[in-house]
């Protein structure tokens, strides 16, 4: 089965730095990436996903992942840091062996400093 | 249009004791998912739903968890009976089509369920 791996379950940042998440993947097969957003009280937010098309996906609010086949990373950026980006952060493959459910990773809390 | 909307927010039960939780899903999505987070851990897959088939139960933990959806409409996760290790959060989620290959899954806020 696909399965992805954070690094990191909480990362601080200060307002206007650079954001970096880590994520790697264990995949058998070509995979589908994603990563979503969780703000405080609400639901999951998808905020990119890779689907074998470009390497580099832009997504909302200024992120983007490049995805590495050959270090089989999945990281996400964004070049400076609002304080709005405090959330918790997810990564997960698609599982083609199980009806394509979605493996999560265990989330990475991101906080902005002033 | 109304997104995924999740009762009860929290509910909060005696071990052995019964609870339901309900996931109403965004109208017209045919795809519904629920997903378990127990604190520290990875939001875990439980079951998929296609209209009102159960298409993937792989991840339901044990026979004390039972999910329907009526009429492939609105659907349920009773826990009976409830445990302590059934502490977490329930997240529902709706897609059009197979969420897994779009990754658009629409979540809801969640159900915390705490078992003392």
């Amino acid at each position: 089965a696909q399965s992805v791996t954070q690094l990191g379950s909480h990362v601080s940042v200060s307002e206007g730095a650079l954001v970096l998440l880590r994520c790697n993947y264990s995949s058998s097969v070509p995979p589908y990436l994603f990563w979503y957003v969780q703000y405080p009280n609400q639901g999951l937010q998808l905020l990119l996903k890779y689907t074998s098309a470009a390497t580099l996906v832009k997504g909302i609010n200024g992120f983007e992942a490049e995805f590495k086949k050959s270090e089989t990373s999945f990281h996400l950026t964004k070049p400076s840091a609002h304080m709005s980006d405090a959330a918790e952060y997810f990564c997960a493959v698609s599982d083609q062996g199980s009806g394509y459910a979605l493996n999560f990773g265990k989330g990475t809390s991101l906080l902005v400093t002033p | 249009e109304a997104g995924v909307t999740q009762f009860p927010s929290h509910s909060v039960i005696e071990k052995g004791q019964t609870v339901t939780l309900r996931c109403d899903p965004i109208s017209g999505h045919d795809n519904l998912y629920w997903y378990r987070r127990v604190m520290g851990k990875e939001i875990k897959f439980l079951l998929h739903f296609v209209k009102e088939s159960k298409q993937d139960e792989s991840g339901m933990p044990n026979n004390r968890f039972l999910a329907e959806r009526t009429g492939g409409t609105y659907s349920t996760l009773k826990v009976q009976p409830a445990e302590l290790e059934d502490s977490g959060v329930y997240f529902c989620a709706s897609s059009r089509l197979a969420g897994g290959v779009t990754g658009e899954l629409f979540f809801g806020e969640g159900s915390r369920l705490t078992v003392l």
